[in-house]
């Protein structure tokens, strides 16, 4: 079974900081997603990526398959980013579906 | 877009009711997946459908049944609730197995 460990588990900043997620998992993996989850709201995907680096407007998830791990970066942070991000990777040969980090909880304070 | 549609959002039930959560996607995906979302807990994988006519358990099946209806439906029903299944379900759609993954809002689902 696939372990994922997300840090930090708690994150607040000011407007503007660059911000890290990081990911790790234990066992090799098909692919690897990033997700956001809004308080008391549904579950967005943000990125999927198998290898290298991905960057969607100022969003930027990068992965080291060899490392079995994982980062999201937030450029310019913004308080309509707070919200809880999750990774999940899919694990090569296993069964379908994901598994799941915990979570960031991430607060973006003006 | 509608995209994953759940219903319920919202259910409580006694403890030894009977419910069934509904999925519907419009995306004409292949497969289909349930979640169950659980304070400092990451989301586990209950029961999914990799394609219509087919079901497989996941990591947490136990006191839940599912019915892959047709491509587009997917209904997770628990016979006989219990404390233990109050939790926050998501159904989640995806073209293939290892493609990006589209999430529902959500059932918050609370037994008494």
């Amino acid at each position: 079974k696939n372990e994922v460990e997300q840090s930090p588990q708690n994150l607040t900043a000011q407007e503007g900081e660059f911000i890290t997620i990081n990911c790790s998992y234990s066992v090799g993996i098909s692919a690897l997603h990033w997700l956001q989850q809004h308080p008391g709201g549904g579950i967005v995907s943000l990125f999927m990526l198998s290898s290298g680096k991905k960057k969607h407007g100022r969003l930027i998830a990068t992965i080291n398959i060899q490392e079995k791990h994982s980062s999201l970066h937030i450029t310019a942070s913004h308080p309509r980013d707070s919200a809880v991000y999750i990774c999940a990777v899919r694990s090569q040969g296993g069964a379908d579906g994901l598994t799941f980090g915990k979570g960031t909880h991430l607060i973006i304070q003006p | 877009n509608a995209g994953v549609t759940q219903t319920p959002k919202f259910q409580v039930l006694k403890t030894g009711q009977s419910m069934t959560l509904q999925c519907a996607q419009d995306m004409n995906h292949n497969s289909m997946y349930w979640y169950r979302q659980d304070p400092g807990m990451g989301l586990r994988l209950i029961y999914y459908s990799a394609s219509e006519g087919t079901t497989d358990k996941g990591e947490v099946p136990n006191g839940y049944n599912v019915s892959r209806l047709n491509k587009r439906e997917f209904s997770l029903r628990l016979e006989s609730a219990a404390p233990s299944q109050t939790s926050v379900y998501f159904c989640a759609s995806s073209a293939r197995t290892n493609t990006e993954a589209f999430f529902g809002q959500g059932t918050r689902l609370t037994v008494v």
